[in-house]
């Protein structure tokens, strides 16, 4: 059993596609993340949410607290975006891993 | 401002050896959390610290240790090494356990260890 599971897998877009990117967790949290993983393993972290809706340029996150899941919304994605995103739950002792969505954004 | 630096990025070990793998946080983080990022597995949490005290550790065997300085530089220490313990090691720093509620954490590059 995940604690955290994440939708879709793979996923590939035409450039300027809306993209989004669903997180669903078992667990109580303190906290979601959102990562995003380019090849060669660097991670950075996009979002740290605990409630409502966060933006950043063309990422946009959301969480729902009472459902236990959140999306990470990408609009008009770009061949750049193109990374693994991996969601993570933070319970305030330590974090459970979504398996991660790989994300091809074609030109 | 220096990201999160990790040493050394690669390194080749041999089946029942040590290894050490340091991590220094961004200037003014006093939490850093180590992680284990395998094809199999995905990413695993390992342990955390904050402010030298280890505050959680993962579901990992006794042979995974670590320790935080006062500078709050970490180092993790892996022995007796398996084949199963190749895998990127990543470390992140933030100011608080988490990153919560303050800021969100910083990764550093990752160490890929491949044990033979």
């Amino acid at each position: 059993k995940n604690e955290v599971e994440q939708s879709p897998q793979n996923l590939t877009a035409q450039e300027g596609e809306f993209i989004t990117i669903n997180c669903s967790y078992s667990v109580g949290i303190s906290a979601l993340h959102w990562l995003q993983q380019h090849p060669g393993g660097g991670i950075v972290s996009l979002f740290m949410l605990s409630s409502g809706k966060k933006k950043h340029g063309r990422l946009i996150a959301t969480i729902n607290i009472q459902e236990k899941h959140s999306s990470l919304h990408i609009t008009a994605s770009h061949p750049r975006d193109s990374a693994v995103y991996i969601c993570a739950a933070y319970t305030g002792n330590q974090f459970y891993f979504g398996t991660g969505t790989s994300l091809t954004v074609i030109p | 401002k220096a990201g999160v630096t990790q040493t050394p990025r690669y390194l080749i070990k041999t089946r029942g050896q040590q290894v050490t793998l340091s991590c220094s946080p961004i200037s003014g983080h006093r939490s850093v959390s180590w992680y284990q990022q395998t094809p199999g597995q995905g990413l695993q949490f390992l342990f955390e610290y904050f402010s030298e005290t280890q505050r959680n550790k993962g579901n990992f065997p006794g042979r995974f240790s670590g320790r935080q300085f006062s500078n709050s530089r970490s180092e993790m220490n892996v022995s007796t090494l398996e084949l199963g313990d190749s895998a990127l090691y990543l470390c992140a720093s933030s100011l608080s356990p988490g990153g919560y509620p303050n800021t969100e954490a910083f990764f550093g590059q990752g160490t890929r260890l491949t044990v033979v």
